[in-house]
């Protein structure tokens, strides 16, 4: 069982919709969570970072994470042609001293 | 503030040359240091990292090598290539507390 799981897409969506991407992770001891955003051609850039169960906000951009069911998710307000791109999360713990990738799910937002 | 260098952007070689590729890390001292390579559709996949000068850890057995010459400097190599070494090849570190910073990778193909 890989350490995380994400849906692979590619999900097309229309302007100024919500869009909602979803990892799962298999190991409680994990504390920490991330979502990359990754443009074609280029390296990923940190989006949002959280360790608590619980929204985090930031901007049209929410993090959510439930430790219970071991699922982390990333909700874009309002999507826009620029949030085409690939997401990634990613887990980390101390304990492991690595982070574990999602395989990345490619957003299209039409305009 | 911290920058990541990695190049080249691009490199083309042929089966059986050598390879070189090098990163370095500006505004920061004693980094972790990571080299990961990008296949499409198949994630990151975590290939060295470093916690200090000379000392690095190899998570995936295969045809490539790293040094850590310096303190800020990363270096990922081959002896010889093969065709399954194409990818996208991603330097990163990672600072106390959030995730880590990519650098701009290099695409690598190998012909």
């Amino acid at each position: 069982q890989k350490e995380v799981e994400q849906d692979p897409g590619p999900l097309s969506v229309p302007e100024g919709a919500i869009v909602s991407l979803n990892c799962t992770y298999s190991n409680s001891a994990f504390q920490y969570f991330m979502w990359y955003r990754q443009y074609s051609r280029k390296g990923p850039e940190l989006l949002m970072y959280t360790y608590s169960s619980g929204n985090k906000e930031d901007g049209r951009f929410t993090a959510q994470v439930d430790k219970s069911s071991k699922y982390i998710s990333l909700f874009i307000r309002d999507s826009q042609p620029s949030d085409s791109a690939t997401y990634l999360c990613a887990i980390h713990s101390y304990n492991f001293n690595k982070f574990y990738f999602g395989s990345g799910t490619k957003l299209n937002v039409k305009p | 503030s911290q920058t990541i260098h990695q190049w080249p952007a691009t490199l083309v070689q042929p089966v059986g040359s050598p390879l070189s590729l090098e990163c370095t890390v500006e505004g920061t001292s004693n980094p972790n240091l990571y080299w990961y390579r990008q296949a499409a559709g198949r994630g990151l996949q975590l290939l060295f990292y470093s916690v200090g000068i000379g000392q690095i850890s190899s998570e995936v057995p295969q045809n490539l090598s790293a040094s850590r010459p310096q303190d800020r400097q990363f270096i990922l190599s081959s002896k010889k290539l093969l065709l399954s070494d194409s990818g996208f090849y991603l330097c990163a570190w990672k600072g106390s507390g959030e995730g880590y910073t990519f650098g701009s990778g290099t695409r690598l193909t190998v012909v």
